[in-house]
């Protein structure tokens, strides 16, 4: 059973320009957050996705970010018009179902996507 | 106030040492808490879950208080691969669940 997967694991791009991040979560799993995390800082919640879905996005800066969890395929966080300050790890985790009346669902992490934007 | 706080250290220990780690959390209506680890670079992993009850995993010791709305990570007998960054989760109770982390702790074992 595969982990969660990101790719890609590392992303140039240049000011102005498009970043497109993809998650696929683990087998069985359909629920997807993302995080981003710059250095020496820790997590923060971006976006809570269900297949189709976006269940929370309370974290999510109100322009040049999106994000989707199609019902084929991974999920994509997208930044628009990046800028130097978009320069951050951004973490994709998964977990099986939302808690509901079920106490500690761990949540499974990919190994991040290091955006540098130049 | 935040809703997970930590406090970031480093803590810097000898091998051997028993070090501990607290976390507050703002929310008092959250039902799922958890201690991370991440290594420098890495992804988060889960250390282990911390119940009601309190609970023990070889050398790490979770515990939860909820009246005062904190948590702690107690590790024995540090070892240098103990080396890295402890990060508190707590669910953000009230609709969705979220986990929602703290900053860390990091913790540096030295010979």
């Amino acid at each position: 059973n595969a982990g969660v997967m990101q790719n890609p694991r590392h992303l140039v791009r240049r000011r102005g320009q498009e970043a497109r991040l993809r998650c696929s979560p683990m087998k069985g799993h359909s629920h997807v957050y993302w995080y981003r995390q710059l250095p020496e800082e820790g997590l923060k919640f971006m976006v809570y996705l269900q297949k189709e879905n976006i269940i929370d996005e309370s974290g999510m800066p109100k322009e040049r970010f999106s994000a989707e969890f199609p019902k084929e395929g991974p999920s994509i966080l997208r930044i628009q018009q990046v800028v130097r300050g978009d320069s951050a790890a951004y973490f994709c985790a998964s977990s099986p179902q939302e808690t509901g009346g079920l106490l500690n669902t761990e949540a499974f992490f990919g190994q991040g996507t290091r955006l540098t934007v130049v | 106030r935040k809703e997970v706080e930590q406090d970031p250290g480093p803590f810097n220990v000898p091998e051997g040492a028993t070090v501990a780690f607290n976390c507050t959390y703002s929310n008092s209506a959250s039902q799922s808490f958890f201690w991370y680890r991440q290594d420098c670079r890495k992804e988060p992993k889960l250390l282990m879950s911390v119940y009601s009850s309190g609970n023990e995993d070889g050398r790490f010791t979770a515990q939860l208080n909820r009246a005062s709305q904190y948590i702690s990570l107690l590790i024995r007998d540090s070892k240098l691969s103990d080396s890295a960054t402890y990060l508190c989760v707590v669910d953000r109770s009230g609709g969705s669940y979220i986990p929602t982390f703290g900053r860390g702790t990091s913790l540096i074992v030295h010979p």
